[in-house]
């Protein structure tokens, strides 16, 4: 059972490079979603992907670029890294990304950016 | 904006207590409530999902409970074992629609043998 699967799983970059985190899910699920994770910050909402085709703003968005490539995946693009980017990234997904769906995550992609 | 507060940050207690997490919200307008269990390196695992029509969900020996009024909800784990170390998020979402879960940041659990 993949569920939500998040590559590459560690990553180290210079300031200023860029990088696609990929995420695909085998479930059939329509609503897909990047959070960060962040020491005393919890997790924040970057980017989220309602249906195939659409994506939208989360709660901190800039510096970041997603594509919905098809249904199964969802990309994150970082195109100038910085070190307030050096975090834990997240992909989640769930059925239609209604209010009383569970949601479904990866195990994470941890990011340094020196 | 729907902010959500779990206290205490941490919790440390020994094998076989029974012990309430606490999870708080500003917005009583909610759809449902749900709680994650989250392992050092890993991603979430939701454990529980309560609707909000709902006052009470359980699942072996996790029970949460919901009360929209007093904007709180206890996820309460029955007799820990040292398996149950974890950290444990609750998220509710941030308003009517389907819009994306506001997470709190976390009670860090550790159950000593």
């Amino acid at each position: 059972n993949a569920g939500v699967t998040q590559t590459p799983k560690f990553q180290v970059l210079k300031t200023g490079q860029s990088m696609t985190l990929q995420c695909a899910q085998d479930m059939n699920h329509n609503s897909m979603y990047w959070y960060r994770q962040d020491p005393g910050m919890g997790l924040r909402l970057i980017y989220y992907s309602a249906s195939e085709g659409t994506t939208d703003k989360g709660e901190v968005p800039n510096g970041y670029n997603v594509s919905r490539l098809n249904k199964r995946e969802f990309s994150l693009r970082l195109e100038s890294a910085a070190p307030s980017q050096t975090s834990v990234y997240f992909c989640a997904s769930s059925v239609t990304g209604g209010n009383n769906e569970k949601l479904f995550f990866g195990s994470g992609t941890q990011l340094s950016v020196l | 904006k729907q902010e959500v507060t779990q206290i205490p940050a941490a919790l440390s207690v020994p094998e076989g207590e029974n012990l309430v997490l606490n999870c708080s919200f500003t917005d009583s307008a909610i759809y449902n409530l749900q709680w994650f269990r989250q392992d050092p390196g890993k991603g979430l695992t939701s454990l529980l999902l309560i609707q909000s029509s709902q006052r009470e969900q359980t699942s072996g020996r996790l029970n949460a409970s919901l009360d929209k009024s007093s904007g709180r909800s206890t996820l309460y784990i029955a007799a820990s074992q040292p398996g149950d170390s974890a950290t444990y998020l609750c998220a509710v979402p941030p308003h009517s629609g389907n819009t994306p879960l506001v997470f709190g940041k976390g009670t860090r659990l550790s159950v000593i043998a």
